[in-house]
């Protein structure tokens, strides 16, 4: 089964307004971290932001918020005001456990189109 | 902080040959690095795990003889693609732990990645 699950091959969103990608998750450790990387064209894996699975509040950092709903098990990703610049692949990720030695599992990406 | 820098970000070889991508974390000790590959348009497939002074851990299907990995100082891992042919032509991305932090919520860093082309 894939742990990381990302429904939405690409997306499409005005500038300025906000946007979210999907991605859900499967597990059965009770420990683990959820993150969201941006892919530019260039190809460098930026990291974005991060949820662990014991975080009782969504994590957010600047325009980016992460809508975490652990009983579903997703960890959708909330861009507000979306500039050109966003255009990129997303990939979702998550690391077992609570080692931060251990690796991460990435999702097919969604690739989001920022529209003028 | 917490900066990885990839060697070559491009490379065009011919078939028979091999290629070696260096890692290097530049502000920090990696204890451990991974090493992905990324075909187009699809999502980063783990190779294997690089733990410095020891042997490299494959995931299965990734031919050890093949991609050989060498990770003999803190700051340095090495993957040489020996006997390159067309279908190793991919995006190779590195990362590496961040700085000392063991926690959960430690990101990886990535390297910009290389692009191979065998011909």
């Amino acid at each position: 089964a894939q742990k990381i699950t990302q429904t939405q091959p690409g997306m499409f969103v005005q500038e300025k307004e906000a946007v979210t990608l999907d991605c859900t998750y499967d597990t059965s450790d009770q420990s683990y971290g959820l993150f969201w990387y941006k892919q530019p064209s260039s190809g460098e894996m930026i990291f974005l932001i991060y949820q662990g699975s014991y975080d009782e509040q969504n994590a957010t950092e600047g325009r980016y918020s992460l809508n975490f709903q652990k009983a579903r098990k997703s960890a959708n990703l909330v861009i507000s005001a979306s500039q050109l610049g966003d255009s990129a692949m997303y990939f979702c990720a998550m690391r077992e456990g609570l080692s931060g030695a251990n690796n991460l599992f990435f999702g097919t990406g969604t690739r989001l189109t920022v529209i003028p | 902080g917490a900066v990885v820098s990839q060697h070559p970000s491009w490379v065009i070889c011919k078939s028979g040959t091999s290629v070696k991508i260096e890692c290097r974390s530049l502000d920090f000790q990696a204890t451990t690095m991974f090493w992905y590959r990324q075909f187009p348009k699809q999502s980063l497939m783990l190779m294997a795990t690089s733990n410095e002074g020891s042997k490299a851990t494959y995931e299965q299907g990734v031919e050890k003889d093949k991609f050989l990995i060498n990770h003999a100082s803190l700051t340095l891992s090495t993957l040489t693609v020996t006997s390159a042919h067309p279908e190793d032509s991919s995006f190779y991305i590195c990362s590496a732990r961040g700085g000392a932090a063991t926690a959960n919520n430690s990101p990886l860093h990535f390297g910009n990645g290389t692009r191979l082309t065998v011909t």
